[in-house]
């Protein structure tokens, strides 16, 4: 089945640091590939979504690729800020239907000023 | 911001009662999905309904049920409770077709002792 792994956090950064949040996938056919995020008391937002291999998806400075050879979308952002500070969600669906999110366990990340 | 709204948003309940969940979609969304989210995991997809029958469903016992409405709202019903049952239940409304954006609700968190 499909399934989803995710580096486990939490990870801490300072402010204005780079982030790499690893996510690796198993999948049959062609998923689609999302991250999602969770802010403290408050339900999942699409962060970032990628439907087709070597696609690049991006939003509010965070990106994150497709990569079929390495089955992996890692999240990558630039530039934290404290306002980023919330729990990240790598998830799957098959063929690019909404059906049947297949999420990771998350990572928690945290932003000290 | 995006117009899912579940309730309650609390709930406490004793093992072996039923509960039932509410979930309003999105205006214009026609499909509703349920997920529950165990504290520290990942989302876990329950079931997926579209034109008021059910559309997939995990691997989660009969004793999960659900319905959708003419209105396109939802209920997720639960008979008799388990203590692993207390969790974050989550509500995601989109259109059926491929490739549309699902929108989750802030969540109920239930409670079993």
């Amino acid at each position: 089945g499909n399934s989803v792994t995710q580096m486990e956090g939490p990870v801490t950064l300072s402010e204005e640091a780079f982030l790499t949040i690893n996510c690796t996938y198993t999948a049959t056919g062609y998923p689609s590939l999302f991250w999602y995020v969770q802010y403290p008391g408050e339900g999942l937002q699409l962060l970032l979504k990628a439907t087709k291999a070597d696609d690049k998806g991006s939003n509010k400075g965070f990106e994150a690729t497709y990569r079929k050879e390495t089955t992996s979308f890692h999240l990558e952002k630039g530039s934290v800020q404290v306002s980023d500070s919330a729990v990240y969600f790598c998830a799957l669906t098959e063929g690019g239907s909404n059906y049947k999110l297949t999420f990771g366990k998350g990572t928690l990340l945290t932003v000290n000023p | 911001e995006t117009g899912v709204t579940q309730s309650p948003t609390h709930l406490i309940k004793t093992r072996g009662q039923q509960v039932t969940l509410r979930c309003s979609s999105q205006s214009g969304h026609n499909t509703v999905s349920w997920y529950q989210q165990a504290l520290g995991q990942g989302p876990q997809f329950i079931f997926q309904y579209y034109r008021e029958e059910e559309n997939g469903r995990g691997n989660f016992p009969p004793r999960f049920s659900g319905l959708q409405f003419p209105n396109y709202s939802s209920e997720l019903n639960v008979n008799a409770l388990e203590l692993d049952d207390s969790a974050l239940y989550l509500c995601a409304s989109s259109l059926f077709e491929r490739g549309t954006e699902a929108f989750f609700g802030q969540g109920t968190r239930l409670t079993v002792v």
